[in-house]
């Protein structure tokens, strides 16, 4: 079945650390992006990415980093300059180069501990 | 910019009651426009959706009309049911953007 998946599903991180969130498709999208969802709030765009190797920052980008090496992969990695970390992560695709139709994964809740 | 506005909850509603949720958008052009709804501790699952004015999307019971005139995309149900428990999100988006606006979602609760 094609689809977005994301991995793990929880993740626990410790102060000053690094932890990256994977998120693969199959769909031969070639758009992708990172959201964020805080408990009972939206989604709020964190990195978007219309093309292999090139990404744009959203609108809370301050302490993530991402690549997009491959067309399948947009990997996000929440570093120790992100202040507040604990949320809900969500990756989408879609196949036009943005703001069409998005199809998202299960999630990753990161949680700091 | 684009924005999403759409009806603030939670909604508590009796089983087989009708559902309405306002969604209202503020954009350049008429872009496309989205329902999408969260089950808990999950992603998004695209609801509906409409490309063009007069559109009418429909699924498991749901409708939503694309109203160029108001600017407006309702979500509604005759009957709810207590499965239908969820957030559920209203976005708008075309090709050129860079990606979809969402509202803040409204959370529904269907009681038995």
């Amino acid at each position: 079945d094609g689809g977005i998946t994301q991995s793990p599903k929880y993740l626990f991180r410790k102060e000053g650390q690094n932890v990256t969130l994977s998120c693969e498709q199959n769909l031969n999208h070639d758009a992708m992006y990172w959201y964020r969802q805080d408990p009972g709030q939206g989604l709020r765009l964190i990195y978007y990415s219309q093309i292999v190797n090139d990404f744009q920052k959203g609108d809370i980008a301050e302490g993530y980093s991402v690549s997009r090496e491959k067309k399948e992969s947009f990997p996000l990695t929440v570093t120790s300059a992100q202040k507040n970390p604990t949320a809900f992560y969500l990756c989408a695709s879609s196949g036009d180069r943005g703001g069409t139709e998005a199809f998202f994964g299960q999630g990753t809740r990161l949680t700091v501990v | 910019g684009d924005s999403v506005t759409q009806m603030e909850g939670p909604v508590t509603l009796s089983e087989e009651a009708f559902l309405t949720i306002n969604c209202t958008y503020t954009a350049t052009g008429y872009p496309s426009l989205f329902w999408y709804v969260q089950y808990p501790g999950e992603g998004l699952q695209l609801l509906l959706k409409a490309t063009k004015a007069d559109d009418k999307g429909s699924n498991k019971g749901f409708e939503a009309t694309y109203r160029k005139e108001t600017t407006s995309f309702h979500l509604e149900k005759g009957s709810v049911q207590v499965s239908d428990s969820a957030v559920y999100f209203c976005a708008g988006g075309d090709t050129g953007r860079r990606a979809l606006t969402f509202g803040s979602g409204t959370r529904l609760q269907v009681q038995p």
